[in-house]
């Protein structure tokens, strides 16, 4: 249980493009989905934070405009990438947290396998 | 605000040795604490963590770790590495809620046949 998928896998685009990454939480109701983005040999900075059915939390010095996050449902969140620049590129990761059965905290993130970006 | 220091970025250690890696945080609110762990390209899996229950915990892989409030410590430890135990670790802290994770630089673990 507590799977999430990621796609693509990987991508390579030209300079210039957007670019969509899906997250899903295929086997539980993800309350909330958090966007990381991990640099060659570091650790994940948090992007943004989107809760299903509202705006997204951006964290200090990410672009809205250019990382558009989009969480129509308990089960999909997606980040485009618009514009996409060679700096763009990064290993970009999802996380999900299942909304707590009875009893629990619901604390726990599940992550994405991620999705390495390449521009050109 | 929270924060996490894992120290040693790269640990290497003999295949049947003892594993022990670093973290120890800072919360201003009761800390739900976690160990990750991240193969090459691949994205982050859950050893264990700690939600205010037993102080001892154990995860998978043989993994566990114990909280000590005192020294604001949560240092994850394994009795006999393996050479599948390759891998970054990554220590994490997050409140109560919604807050999200706050993840420590990652230590690289290598194991010596």
């Amino acid at each position: 249980g507590a799977v999430v998928s990621q796609h693509p896998s990987w991508v390579i685009c030209k300079s210039g493009t957007s670019v969509k990454i899906e997250c899903r939480s295929l086997d539980f109701q993800a309350t909330t989905m958090f966007w990381y983005r991990q640099f060659p040999k570091q650790s994940l900075m948090l992007m943004a934070t989107s809760n299903e059915g509202s705006k997204a939390t951006y964290e200090q010095g990410v672009e809205k405009d250019k990382f558009l996050i989009n969480h129509a449902s308990l089960t999909l969140s997606t980040l485009t990438v618009t514009s996409a620049h060679p700096e763009d590129s990064s290993f970009y990761i999802c996380s999900a947290r299942p909304h707590p059965l009875p009893g629990e905290l619901g604390e726990t993130q599940y992550f994405g396998p991620g999705t390495r970006l390449l521009v050109l | 605000a929270q924060s996490v220091t894992q120290l040693g970025s790269h640990v290497s250690v003999s295949e049947g040795a003892l594993v022990l890696l670093r973290c120890n945080y800072s919360s201003s609110v009761p800390p739900y604490l976690f160990w990750y762990v991240q193969y090459p390209n691949q994205g982050l899996q859950l050893l264990l963590k700690y939600t205010s229950a037993a102080t001892l915990v154990k995860g998978i892989n043989g993994f566990e770790a114990e909280f000590k409030k005192s020294e604001t410590s949560f240092h994850l430890t394994k009795p006999s590495a393996h050479m599948s135990d390759a891998a970054e670790y990554f220590c994490a802290v997050s409140g109560a809620g919604n807050t999200p994770l706050v993840f420590g630089k990652g230590t690289r673990l290598s194991v010596i046949a």
